[in-house]
């Protein structure tokens, strides 16, 4: 079975901060990892995900995400935030012979301060 | 640009009454999801579909939801009767392949108020 945890539901940073969103998973197979970001009232998009070979991803809008194994984590940072960051974010994984379905995490929403 | 597209993107009915909602999915990806978006419960998959079969449902509360794909630039979502638990965002999202590697578009979604 797989499962996500995202550490927060919410996350409040000031412009130009790092963003970091935490992200866990648990998998009974080699895992796929994806980071969608959810604008309001749009549905989801996607930021970057993990397959195989590389495990720092680079995604769209200067976001990040490293897959660490012996951590079973696979968190979203960004060096500097815009006001234009803030949404909600899902961490979802998939594994192989899994039928393309996607777990989903809880979500945690990214606010951006002045 | 290609997209997946939804109607209607806001439905406001009453409890007992039916609901049907639609997704275009991207011309030639072969699989269809239908997710259910709510503060409470996240993100749910109700129901997918490959090449037009269903693959999984166990999502859907069998008694009132049914989803179909007429052909593979439609699919369907419909709920009769309709109540109150039921609001929610709906996405539909399509992709390709079955590896897990893929990526899934999503909708804009219907956001569905039952009173």
């Amino acid at each position: 079975a797989q499962s996500v945890t995202q550490l927060g539901s919410h996350v409040s940073v000031s412009e130009g901060a790092l963003v970091l969103l935490r992200c866990n998973y648990s998998s009974s197979v080699p895992p796929y990892l994806f980071w969608y970001v959810q604008y309001p009232n749009q549905g989801l998009q996607l930021l970057l995900k993990y397959t195989t070979g590389a495990t720092l991803v680079k995604g769209i809008n200067g976001f990040e995400a490293e897959f660490k194994k012996s951590e079973t984590s696979f968190h979203l940072t960004k060096p500097s935030a815009h006001m234009s960051d803030a949404a909600e974010y899902f961490c979802a994984v998939s594994g192989i012979n899994q039928g393309g379905k996607l777990i989903f995490g809880q979500g945690t929403e990214l606010s951006v301060k002045p | 640009d290609a997209r997946v597209t939804q109607t209607p993107r806001h439905k406001v009915t009453e409890m007992g009454q039916e609901v049907t909602m639609r997704c275009q999915p991207i011309l030639g990806h072969n699989t269809v999801f239908w997710y259910r978006q709510t503060m409470m419960q996240g993100l749910e998959l109700l129901a997918y579909f490959r090449n037009r079969a269903p693959l999984d449902d166990s999502g859907m509360p069998k008694d009132r939801f049914s989803a179909e794909m007429p052909d593979a630039t439609l699919a369907t979502l419909k709920i009769q009767p309709s109540e109150p638990r039921d609001s929610a965002v709906y996405f539909c999202a399509s992709g390709l392949g079955m590896t897990g590697r893929d990526e899934q578009y999503f909708g804009p979604g219907t956001r569905l108020t039952v009173t």
